[in-house]
């Protein structure tokens, strides 16, 4: 079974453009995380989709972020205009179950480097 | 406010000696208590959890509501150890986990 996959692996932009990050979750997966590792910081939750919907994105920085999952298989996270410390490493991550028993499997990640 | 610390940045052990990796974290409910580890070139992958009280890989973690604590403890390392271990904290029953800042753990001949 093919694990959580992102694409692409690295991404370097300059600021003020725009960069649009995908992930897509293990098949049969509700629940879909974001994730993202700002250099020297801990990994700090984005968002998270239960299918098509935003259950909670309390964590999403500002507005010139957006994540969508539209009929709720993969997701895309946008960034634009793209400022410098949005550098860093972006996780997706997806689960099956709800409650106590879920595990949740991370892709490998997509490195932003914002020059 | 919700918090997981954990206070070593990296941690230098020699093979076959014990290693413990300290966390420590503030919730005013129960939470739920992991061990993620990143090998190199590898993804972040879930170690253990306090609820199912096993062990893996010969590593163990015990929760400690009194000491807000969930240490990760192997007795004897090895060099196949040596990763970025998180310590993270769920405070619902499901969802979002609060990750530390990981302890990078290099074990040496």
């Amino acid at each position: 079974e093919a694990g959580v996959t992102q694409f692409p692996s690295h991404s370097v932009i300059e600021k003020g453009q725009t960069v649009t990050l995908r992930c897509d979750p293990i098949s049969g997966h509700d629940n879909l995380y974001w994730y993202r590792r700002v250099m020297g910081k801990e990994i700090k939750f984005l968002l998270h989709f239960v299918k098509e919907s935003k259950q909670d994105e309390s964590g999403m920085p500002n507005n010139r972020f957006l994540a969508e999952r539209t009929g709720g298989t993969y997701s895309t996270l946008k960034v634009q205009p793209a400022e410098l410390e949005d550098s860093g490493v972006y996780f997706c991550a997806s689960s099956q179950q709800r409650g106590f028993q879920e595990t949740q499997y991370f892709g490998p990640g997509t490195r932003l480097l914002v020059l | 406010a919700q918090r997981v610390t954990q206070p070593e940045k990296l941690l230098s052990v020699f093979k076959g000696a014990p290693v413990e990796l300290k966390c420590n974290y503030s919730y005013s409910g129960s939470p739920e208590l992991f061990w993620y580890v990143q090998y190199s070139r590898q993804r972040l992958q879930l170690l253990l959890r306090h609820i199912s009280r096993e062990s893996i890989k010969g590593f163990t973690a015990d929760l400690n509501k009194g000491e807000t604590s969930f240490h990760l403890k192997k007795p004897f390392a090895q060099e196949e150890d040596s990763a970025m271990y998180y310590c993270a904290l769920r405070g619902d029953s499901w969802g979002k986990l609060q990750f530390g800042a990981g302890t990078q753990v290099v074990v040496t001949p």
